[in-house]
């Protein structure tokens, strides 16, 4: 079973517009959360995390809203624009560096 | 800069066949990994590493045999490939120590089973 579920699978905004990705997961033992992005044939690559201590983190157009008594958090993505336009990926950390994936949100941002 | 290097990019082979795909990193880090890529199923963990000699089993091990010689190179073995291995494969390698779950990946390998 999927510990990190994911929605939703795909979406299309407006150039300018804002897109919403949300995540929720099961295990309480999950001590990060990043975002990753991938472009098409390219891996992915860290976005932007947050620790479960910390309700929201922004970096540019980029925040995440993390909700702990939910097991809850989310994406979004300010004033898209076509070169946001990627596949999106939470995450959640386990001892270590293991990495539990959502299964991932495609973002086309129309011009 | 190369980062995490991943061969062969593409490969086609028939049921029953054996493969390795290579991953080697020049950042010295310490922990690696391989993931597989399906649609709608995100990122699954095959295999890890925490450093030389160490490797240990991820989500979806069954099929699939590593070993760490050196910290640079993590190769993934295909022992008898199967359809259900059609997937795109990733090598990530991060820090051991590092908090915030940042790995780095190579460019993937598109793997066809026949």
């Amino acid at each position: 079973q999927q510990q990190v579920k994911q929605s939703p699978q795909s979406l299309i905004v407006q150039k300018g517009g804002i897109s919403i990705i949300n995540c929720a997961y099961e295990n309480t033992a999950f001590d990060y959360f990043p975002w990753y992005q991938q472009f098409p044939g390219k891996g992915p690559a860290l976005l932007i995390a947050i620790r479960p201590d910390v309700s929201e983190k922004k970096e540019g157009r980029f925040t995440i809203s993390f909700n702990k008594s939910a097991k809850q958090f989310s994406l979004h993505i300010m004033d898209s624009q076509p070169g946001d336009s990627a596949t999106y990926f939470c995450a959640a950390k386990a001892a270590g560096n293991k990495l539990t994936f959502g299964g991932g949100t495609r973002v086309l941002v129309k011009p | 800069n190369a980062g995490v290097t991943q061969t062969p990019k593409f490969q086609v082979l028939k049921t029953g066949q054996s493969m390795t795909l290579q991953c080697a990193q020049d950042m010295n880090h310490e922990y690696m990994s391989w993931y597989r890529q399906d649609p709608g199923m995100g990122l699954r963990l095959i295999h890890y590493s925490v450093g030389a000699g160490i490797t240990d089993q991820g989500e979806v091990p069954n099929g699939y045999n590593v070993s760490r010689s050196t910290t640079e190179d993590f190769p993934l073995r295909l022992l008898s490939a199967a359809p259900s291995q059609t997937s795109v494969y990733f090598c990530a390698s991060s820090y051991s120590s590092g908090r915030t779950g940042e790995l780095f990946f190579g460019e993937g390998s598109r793997l066809t089973v026949l």
